[in-house]
């Protein structure tokens, strides 16, 4: 079975400084990893995903996350945070040829201060 | 714009009454999953059609019930309604398939359901 786990559901980070979100995940079968983003008041919009390839993977707002098979992790960063990165990001896993059933972890809220 | 529309955007009404929230999939997208979002629960997996069959079940109670229709628009029946079930009920769509291609789920901006 699948499954996500993200450490941290806060993490504040001043405007200017690194964002990192933590995600780790569980699959039997080597995964497609999802990192989404939810604006309050909005549905999830995706930032970037990992399906092959390239273990480095470069999403929108100037995020990016690395794809570590030996960690099983999949954490998101972003060199310098802005005031307008505040939002909610969720970790998701599918397994591919599973009619993609997507798991997703229970979300880092990202606050950045002024 | 994801190119998923549910309807309605909010619904207010009494417990114990039985409502239908709708799901219009992204043009050529087979598969629709159906995700609660509660303050104290977060982001729960409720049930996945795929062409019109179901596929996969999460944490969907027996008051609730979901169905694919042949032009893939899907309803999320929720009867016997409870404070309890107040929540953020959304709608994703992806191409879906059993070779898992193409795997990124669209999600739709959400039907904000409250229970008074």
């Amino acid at each position: 079975a699948q499954s996500v786990t993200q450490l941290g559901s806060h993490v504040s980070v001043s405007e200017g400084a690194l964002v990192l979100l933590r995600c780790n995940y569980s699959s039997s079968v080597p995964p497609y990893l999802f990192w989404y983003v939810q604006y309050p008041n909005q549905g999830l919009q995706l930032l970037l995903k990992y399906t092959t390839g390239a273990t480095l993977v470069k999403g929108i707002n100037g995020f990016e996350a690395e794809f570590k098979k030996s960690e099983t992790s999949f954490h998101l960063t972003k060199p310098s945070a802005h005031m307008s990165d505040a939002a909610e990001y969720f970790c998701a896993v599918c397994r591919p040829g599973n009619f993609n059933k997507f798991y997703f972890g229970s979300g880092t809220k990202l606050n950045v201060k002024p | 714009d994801s190119g998923v529309t549910q309807t309605p955007k909010h619904l207010i009404t009494a417990t114990g009454q039985r409502v239908t929230l709708r799901c219009s999939p992204r043009s050529g997208d087979l598969s629709v999953y159906w995700y609660q979002q509660s303050l104290d629960q977060g982001l729960q997996f409720l049930i996945q059609y795929y062409n019109g069959e179901e596929r996969a079940k999460g944490n969907i109670l027996e008051r609730f019930s979901a169905q694919q229709f042949p032009d893939l628009h899907s309803e999320l029946n929720l009867s016997s309604l409870e404070l309890g079930d107040s929540a953020l009920y959304f709608c994703a769509s992806s191409v879906g398939g059993a070779q898992g291609n193409n795997p990124e789920a669209f999600f739709g901006q959400g039907t904000r359901l409250t229970v008074v």
